[in-house]
């Protein structure tokens, strides 16, 4: 996807709910999909990454579900804590074989 | 292994000054990545390097940007007449085998160009 200037959206979710972040992405062609956290002050950090030829990854507490048909991602984040409130980012692979970041979603989880 | 290690981690500067910000990458990876990240624009790839060579620098803004790798773990990337537009974080990455596997970024380098 194309990066945004400015203004993230938001994403507010209480201590302990589930969250999904959406991502839509650009390139029908990709084929490898990551999500990254950013937290402030830091590098993005890996958190979980799926290929084309699967719909669904599970890593620890998070989940990437892709549908290839709408050329759309999520991130879903189980019992959200404190210490997930973050930026994240999706990652697609580009034409050119490179990976291309959209804008990104703040994550911010209340009490 | 400590990860990709980014160096300085804040810099401030006067327009027309030089900068030159430095980066290690993790030991064994072949491809090395110069990010820049602002609110505008987020995440842009600048340039990327395999095996210490410059493969792809389409991302790089101007003449004034420029970036070296003398060998498998250093690199530098250089502005030169810095602007007050350069101010930005910028991130280095590496990884392993490809450009199209997962990144692993350093901490990032403030820029402030007054």
């Amino acid at each position: 996807g194309e990066n945004v200037g400015l203004h993230l959206p938001t994403l507010s979710v209480q201590e302990g709910d589930n969250s999904i972040i959406n991502c839509a992405y650009s390139n029908s062609a990709s084929d490898y999909f990551i999500w990254y956290k950013q937290e402030s002050g830091k590098g993005p950090q890996f958190i979980i990454d799926i290929r084309s030829n699967m719909d669904k990854r599970q890593g620890q507490r998070v989940t990437v579900l892709l549908n290839k048909t709408v050329k759309h991602l999520s991130l879903q984040i189980a019992a959200t804590q404190p210490g997930d409130s973050a930026v994240y980012f999706c990652a697609e692979n580009s034409y050119r074989g490179k990976l291309q970041f959209g804008a990104g979603t703040q994550v911010v989880v209340t009490p | 292994d400590a990860g990709v290690i980014q160096s300085p981690r804040h810099e401030v500067t006067e327009m027309g000054q030089e900068v030159t910000l430095r980066c290690k990458p993790i030991s064994g990876h072949d491809y090395l990545f110069w990010y820049r990240q602002t609110m505008m624009r987020g995440l842009e790839l600048l340039i990327y390097f395999n095996n210490n060579v410059p493969i792809d620098d389409s991302g790089m803004p101007e003449d004034r940007f420029s970036a070296k790798m003398p060998n498998a773990s250093f690199s530098t990337l250089k502005i030169q007449p810095s602007e007050p537009r350069d101010s930005a974080v910028y991130f280095c990455a590496s990884s392993l085998r490809s450009t199209n596997e997962k990144l692993f970024f350093g901490s990032g380098t403030q820029l402030s160009v007054l």
